[in-house]
């Protein structure tokens, strides 16, 4: 079983639809959750960083982490097609911790 | 731009050449890392540098080889690989580790598209 995993999609919305990105995990030592965004021939850029369970939003993003049920997830409100891109989810178990462990990511298109 | 550059950013190589993947970072930081991102895979680790001492080899085949001269540059050399090698191989920097609650985000560059024939 992979530590974490996610559904590598692909997945197509219209333009202004509410997306729904999701990971699970197995290891409940995980306390820190973050989301990487990655366009097409780039490296990956941090887009959101939670720690243990609850909601953070940014704009018109909201990371939630349930700890409980070893699940994550990053909503996308009013998506655009310049949020066309690999969505990856990450964890490690404490905030100075180097070793992340990556889900596969999702690819993203949204159609105009 | 994320203050980490590398390059090249696409090599071709036969599986008897020797050739090497650099990374530099402009941001300050002290670890470096390298990972291998291949097609429906996630990322892999494979090495880190903390202040130029490799703190991790996640057990990668001696036929990859780093080097981190000092803490702005990385280096990968590579020989007698084989094509499931192939993949895009990124490096990153952050902060060096923490045993506290400082965050040590990690900022990836771009990324060298690797294929072996």
């Amino acid at each position: 079983q992979k530590e974490v995993e996610q559904d590598p999609g692909p997945l197509s919305v219209p333009e202004g639809a509410i997306v729904s990105l999701n990971c699970t995990y197995s290891n409940s030592a995980f306390q820190y959750f973050m989301w990487y965004r990655q366009y097409s021939r780039k490296g990956p850029e941090l887009l959101m960083y939670t720690y243990s369970s609850g909601n953070k939003e940014d704009g018109r993003f909201t990371a939630q982490v349930d700890k409980s049920s070893k699940y994550i997830s990053l909503f996308i409100r009013d998506s655009q097609p310049s949020d066309s891109a690999t969505y990856l989810c990450a964890m490690k178990q404490r905030a100075g911790a180097q070793k992340l462990v990556f889900g596969q990511g999702t690819r993203l298109t949204i159609n105009p | 731009e994320t203050g980490v550059t590398q390059t090249p950013r696409h090599l071709v190589m036969g599986m008897t050449n020797k050739k090497s993947l650099k990374c530099e970072q402009h941001l300050g930081h002290n670890a470096m890392y390298w990972y291998k991102q291949s097609a429906k895979k996630p990322l892999e680790l494979m090495f880190v540098y903390n202040f130029k001492e490799q703190t991790e080899n996640n057990s990668v085949p001696s036929r990859f080889s780093p080097e981190c001269p000092n803490s702005s540059h990385l280096f990968l050399h590579l020989h007698t690989l084989q094509p499931e090698d192939s993949a895009l191989y990124l490096c990153a920097s952050s902060r060096g580790r923490d045993r506290g609650f400082r965050n040590t985000e990690a900022f990836f560059g771009q990324g060298t598209r690797l294929t072996v024939v």
